[in-house]
């Protein structure tokens, strides 16, 4: 089961930030929070991961609250390239460990 | 870099049939691969998860005398569904991660498979 919750739905209007929040507060100490997100009929496509820091790159930042029980994914400046389900899945980093995805939260991008 | 493909991108089979489903990782070697399946508004469900040389694991409920899976290479995972039903039709993804580098995953385009 997916250890994590997420909001269905989001909208953000295009050129806005766009916050997306994840809830993950049964978070061990050794499992990282990662951000995918899956455009329609596409598979997922890696965005952002992270343990307890703060992190960014070219693609969002992630927030991690310093107790690890939650955290938000933002996307600077979206755009309607950016409509897509974004998943939070927390996961140990090690060989086999899987990601298992849960229900994730559709966002779209309004012009 | 770490691109991963998957053939064919689409399939339609008829009832009783099998169907192979191919994913590569195009620019590294992967110890590690993963099946999932996506029924239309759901989310992604892990399949099996398999190891280069070695039998896949299966998720509970998942037959593994039915959906086949052999990684007998670093680059290559196959994917045989068995006497296809209709209700076998979904997205069939499949990830890979890259050898020595446990915290990532790549995942393929997907295969549509509809069986009538």
């Amino acid at each position: 089961d997916a250890k994590t919750t997420q909001p269905p739905s989001m909208d953000c209007a295009e050129g806005r930030a766009a916050n997306l929040p994840c809830n993950h507060s049964t978070i061990s100490g050794n499992e990282y929070v990662y951000w995918y997100r899956q455009i329609h009929s596409q598979g997922p496509q890696y965005i952002i991961h992270g343990l307890k820091n703060n992190e960014t790159n070219e693609m969002a930042s992630l927030i991690i609250t310093e107790d690890r029980k939650s955290s938000t994914l933002i996307l600077p400046h979206a755009t309607l390239r950016d409509t897509a389900v974004y998943y939070c899945i927390v996961r140990v980093v090690s060989g086999n460990t899987p990601l298992v995805f849960g229900k994730g939260t559709r966002l779209s991008v309004i012009a | 870099g770490a691109v991963v493909s998957q053939h064919p991108s689409w399939v339609i089979c008829k009832s009783g049939t099998s169907v192979k489903i191919e994913c590569r990782s195009l620019d590294f070697q992967a110890t590690t691969m993963f099946w999932y399946r996506q029924f239309p508004k759901q989310s992604l469900m892990l399949m099996a998860t398999s190891n280069e040389g070695s039998k896949a694991t299966y998720e509970q409920g998942v037959e593994k005398d039915k959906f086949l899976i052999n990684h007998a290479s670093l680059t290559l995972s196959t994917l045989t569904v068995t006497s296809a039903h209709p209700e076998d039709s979904s997205f069939y993804i499949c990830s890979a991660r890259p050898s020595g580098r446990d915290n990532e995953q790549f995942f393929g385009p997907g295969t549509r498979l509809t069986v009538l």
